[in-house]
């Protein structure tokens, strides 16, 4: 397996433009989990889906953030508008029990 | 408040040496803490999970401690190589408010094996 695969890697965007980070989950994993991570507040849990529907959005920012999860091996996370505050790495990370795997996450700069 | 707490932002430990890690933690409930290595530019990686009534877990030269009385974890390298040397996280299992469990991570310590 290749693992959780995110894309892009970095994006680099200006502010008030839509972003779209991508996150494709290991084959039969049940659970996936969209974390974004600063220096500041170190690895926050944004939302989390059990078999494609979310269950908790509580750390959503605001409603700038949304996330999706149309089928079991694709997700999206969208910030629209991006402000340079969300200038972060998102992680993607999929479970089937305790542990998590991670992707690579994306480093997002917002300008 | 709820907290995580890792004992330092960085060690810096002898190679040879026994690298410890302290994880602290208030007002949590865990069913179970895990450990996770990172290293820079990529995610974290599941290293070790211990569960509420376990005292210790061991995988090569791993070793965790669990204190539900203490609310801490300790984590311990034996023999510390230079290839140890990354951001260690510690994160706890915890029942969110929809029923389910899900990971609230600390905020890591940064671990140098000194040759």
């Amino acid at each position: 397996d290749a693992g959780v695969i995110q894309s892009p890697r970095h994006e680099v965007t200006e502010m008030g433009q839509e972003v779209t980070l991508r996150c494709k989950p290991i084959s039969g994993h049940d659970y996936l989990f969209w974390y974004r991570q600063t220096m500041m507040r170190g690895l926050e849990l944004l939302i989390y889906f059990n078999n494609n529907v979310p269950i908790d959005d509580s750390g959503m920012p605001e409603d700038r953030f949304s996330a999706k999860m149309p089928n079991a091996s694709f997700s999206t996370l969208k910030i629209q508008p991006s402000e340079p505050r969300d200038s972060a790495v998102y992680f993607c990370a999929s479970s089937q029990t305790t542990d998590y795997t991670f992707g690579s996450g994306t480093r997002l700069t917002v300008v | 408040s709820q907290k995580i707490e890792q004992n330092s932002e960085a060690l810096n430990i002898q190679e040879g040496k026994t690298a410890t890690l302290t994880c602290n933690y208030t007002n949590y409930s865990p069913a179970y803490l895990q450990w996770y290595r990172q290293d820079p530019g990529r995610g974290p990686v599941f290293l070790l999970l211990i569960r509420e009534n376990e005292k210790e877990k061991r995988k090569e030269r791993l070793k965790v401690t669990f204190d539900t009385t203490l609310k801490q974890s300790l984590f311990h390298i034996t023999a510390s190589q230079p290839a140890d040397s990354a951001t260690y996280l510690c994160a706890l299992g915890v029942i969110s408010n929809f029923g389910n469990e899900k990971l609230t991570f600390g905020t890591g310590t940064r671990l140098t094996i000194i040759p």
